[in-house]
């Protein structure tokens, strides 16, 4: 099972500002990525190397980090960004590993 | 415009084979790294197996070790899957993804900036 942990679930109102943690001890080692999936849609990188945003990811996407917990932020929450996180980062053996995932529901 | 765009999936008995590909474009297919990774029926995502940009470096998520091969044609911009021995919690979308660099075990490696729509393997007697 993963070691990095998000909180299952979250919500936020149309225009407000949420962010959605993940939490583990590799996160002191190695930067973390933030993966936006929808249904029957392809995934998509919306934070990389902490917080770097891939060309064409609305600026309301940022991530930053702390000790082992790293967060994403969307600043003015779009109905379009109602969708499941993942955050992802090295483990220890230096392959990957993703988080359970956060579903993200924008009333 | 990146596409990546997967075929190959179905419905297998436990203990069959099934090759998964992954065709690319818009894109130097052979300046980057490349990864399968897959997500089970209401579970997350998890890493498969990825390849460097020239199949030196090759790696695989335990559950899989032994049993898939990732491999690839620079030639023809396609990644495969070779998946032996299936059993039924390979069950899941299998999607093909791009690493940002050509060799996935740098230090910026496993930053997947593209994947396809994914494939679906249903693992079942």
């Amino acid at each position: 099972s993963s070691e990095l942990t998000q909180d299952p679930a979250v919500s936020v109102a149309l225009g407000q500002t949420v962010r959605i943690t993940c939490q583990g001890d590799s996160l002191r080692s190695y930067d973390a990525n933030w993966y936006q999936l929808k249904p029957l849609q392809a995934p998509v990188l919306v934070i990389y190397a902490k917080n770097n945003r891939p060309s064409g990811i609305p600026d309301r996407f940022s991530g930053s980090a702390s000790g082992n917990t790293v967060s994403l932020t969307i600043t003015g929450a779009q109905a379009e960004d109602d969708a499941v996180y993942y955050c992802s980062s090295r483990d220890r053996s230096g392959d990957v590993e993703f988080g359970g995932g956060t579903s993200l529901t924008v009333l | 415009e990146v596409k990546l765009v997967e075929s190959g999936g179905g419905l297998v008995q436990p203990g069959r084979s099934l090759r998964l590909s992954c065709g690319a474009s818009g894109f130097t297919f052979d300046d980057y790294a490349m990864h399968w990774v897959r997500q089970a029926p209401g579970k997350g995502l998890e890493w498969v197996a990825g390849l460097s940009w020239n199949s030196g470096s090759i790696g695989y998520a335990d559950s899989v070790k032994g049993r898939f091969t990732i491999s690839r044609d620079n030639a023809k911009n396609c990644l495969y899957l070779q998946m032996n021995s299936l059993r039924v919690e390979d069950t899941a979308f299998y999607y093909c993804a791009k690493d940002m660099v050509f060799n996935y075990y740098d230090s910026s490696g496993f930053r997947f900036d593209y994947w396809g729509q994914g494939t679906l393997v249903t693992v079942s007697s």
